[in-house]
């Protein structure tokens, strides 16, 4: 494994409530990723991150929001959940080029 | 934005077959096109990936080949096992400033091994 750790591994919560998934990483890797899977669309980048305190909007970004206060930590955070932002969310870090990603994040919003 | 296509969606081959899955994508500045396996339940798995300076690439029993010209790239898998069936998901990547990569990926192709 690539050294990732998501957590938790699965959550359900309610329209309306605030919710932040978390990305560990042990590699020391400069780059980390957040995507969303969803049936149909493959994985869709939501944020990215090129250092400490240093991100960037993706593809799908709306409604979702990151921080990255330590090289090994990106946090995912949904302000405020909905049904849409039900997905399996997948983090990965990037080496020379390649990405490799977490075992991911089960979201069930009700 | 980049638009990456992945046939077919379903597959289905019997044990010691060959496998092809395809993908077209639209940026003639993508560089850098990966394949991931994603096994139920699990994160994707990179398994090889090609750069496009380099038209085929191989590894064992999986093989990649990429046409600039045409925009398409391809997966070979030989001789096909059971544990070869899973989701595999082309993606396709030009440089952002600095290194950072946006992946854009297929919609998937799931492969079934049939013993």
């Amino acid at each position: 494994d690539a050294g990732i750790t998501q957590s938790p591994r699965h959550k359900v919560t309610e329209t309306g409530t605030p919710v932040t998934l978390r990305c560990h990483q042990t590699e020391n890797h400069r780059y980390m990723y957040w995507y969303r899977q969803d049936p149909g669309h493959g994985l869709r980048l939501i944020h990215y991150s090129y250092g400490v305190k240093d991100t960037d909007k993706g593809e799908v970004s709306d409604g979702y929001s990151v921080s990255r206060s330590k090289t090994e930590d990106f946090l995912l955070t949904l302000e405020s959940a909905t049904s849409s932002q039900t997905s399996v969310y997948f983090c990965a870090i990037q080496g020379a080029s390649e990405q490799y990603f977490g075992p991911g994040t089960r979201l069930t919003v009700t | 934005g980049e638009n990456v296509e992945q046939h077919p969606s379903t597959l289905s081959v019997q044990e010691g077959d060959s496998a092809v899955i395809k993908c077209t994508y639209s940026d003639s500045a993508s560089n850098y096109f990966p394949w991931y396996k994603q096994e139920l339940g699990k994160g994707p798995q990179l398994i090889i990936d090609i750069r496009s300076n380099v038209g085929e690439k191989k590894d064992q029993r999986i093989a990649v080949t990429l046409n600039k010209t045409a925009k398409h790239f391809s997966l070979h898998i030989t001789e096909t096992q059971p544990e070869d069936s899973a989701v595999y998901f082309c993606a396709a990547s030009r440089p952002f400033p600095g290194s950072a990569r946006q992946l854009t990926f297929g919609s998937g192709t799931q492969l079934t091994v049939l013993p």
